[in-house]
């Protein structure tokens, strides 16, 4: 069954490091999606990628982030900087269509910034 | 925005036990799903259920949209059953699909 990749599984980090976080969402899947869980918290959207372009961001997503899909399968979310407080689990998500239909997560990036 | 209310926050239960978690929403939504998140971190889709009834062995959840909740149902527990559960929405009003979580009941299931 197809599934979304992300990697590494576990980054360690210097504040001040850029980061890139990198994910392979489903192969016929069209929306993609990075989210951010801070530990102990709920999960987060930061940011939704459709036809090569940012179609939502959120108010943490911030100019240290960027994301970008560099060629036809990977999909990545780039920390210009890092700060201690972007510590967290980082999961890439992906669905098919437009419309109401299932998003599928990727088992995440744990992001640890010292 | 949109809130995502989920009940209980915590749940202690013995092994063979049932529960019922609540997932309730401020405002319509176009889609809905149940996940489980294990001690590794990795989230577990374990419905789509925008709306109606679905059942996936000791599993069930329902959505009535039209009363803004829904359901998640665990019969027979097991110890891995253990975790968050997370319900998560799509906004009605929303078409980029992003979903919006909420805080999540944290399960613990004793032998």
């Amino acid at each position: 069954e197809p599934e979304v990749t992300q990697t590494p599984s576990h980054q360690v980090t210097q504040m001040g490091q850029e980061v890139i976080l990198r994910c392979v969402p489903i192969s016929n899947h069209l929306y993609f999606y990075w989210y951010r869980q801070i530990l102990g918290q709920k999960v987060e959207f930061l940011v939704s990628f459709y036809n090569n372009e940012i179609s939502e961001k959120s108010e943490i997503f911030d100019d240290q982030f960027s994301v970008e899909r560099p060629d036809g399968s990977n999909f990545t979310l780039k920390i210009r900087s890092t700060k201690l407080e972007d510590s967290a689990m980082y999961f890439c998500a992906s669905r098919r269509l437009r419309g109401a239909n299932e998003q599928f997560f990727g088992p995440g990036t744990r992001l640890t910034v010292l | 925005g949109i809130q995502v209310e989920q009940s209980p926050p915590d749940l202690i239960l013995q092994e063979g036990a049932n529960s019922t978690l609540r997932c309730n929403f401020s405002d319509s939504v176009n889609n809905l799903q149940w996940f489980h998140q294990n001690p590794w971190g990795q989230l577990i889709n374990l419905f789509y259920i925008p709306s109606g009834t679905k059942q996936n062995g000791r599993l069930s959840a329902t959505t009535v949209a039209t009363e803004r909740y829904s359901l998640l149902y665990i019969s027979s527990s097991q110890t891995t059953d253990s975790g968050v559960y997370f319900c998560a929405v799509v906004p009605g009003s929303g078409n980029t699909g992003k979903l919006i979580f909420g805080q999540g009941t944290t399960l613990q299931v004793k032998p």
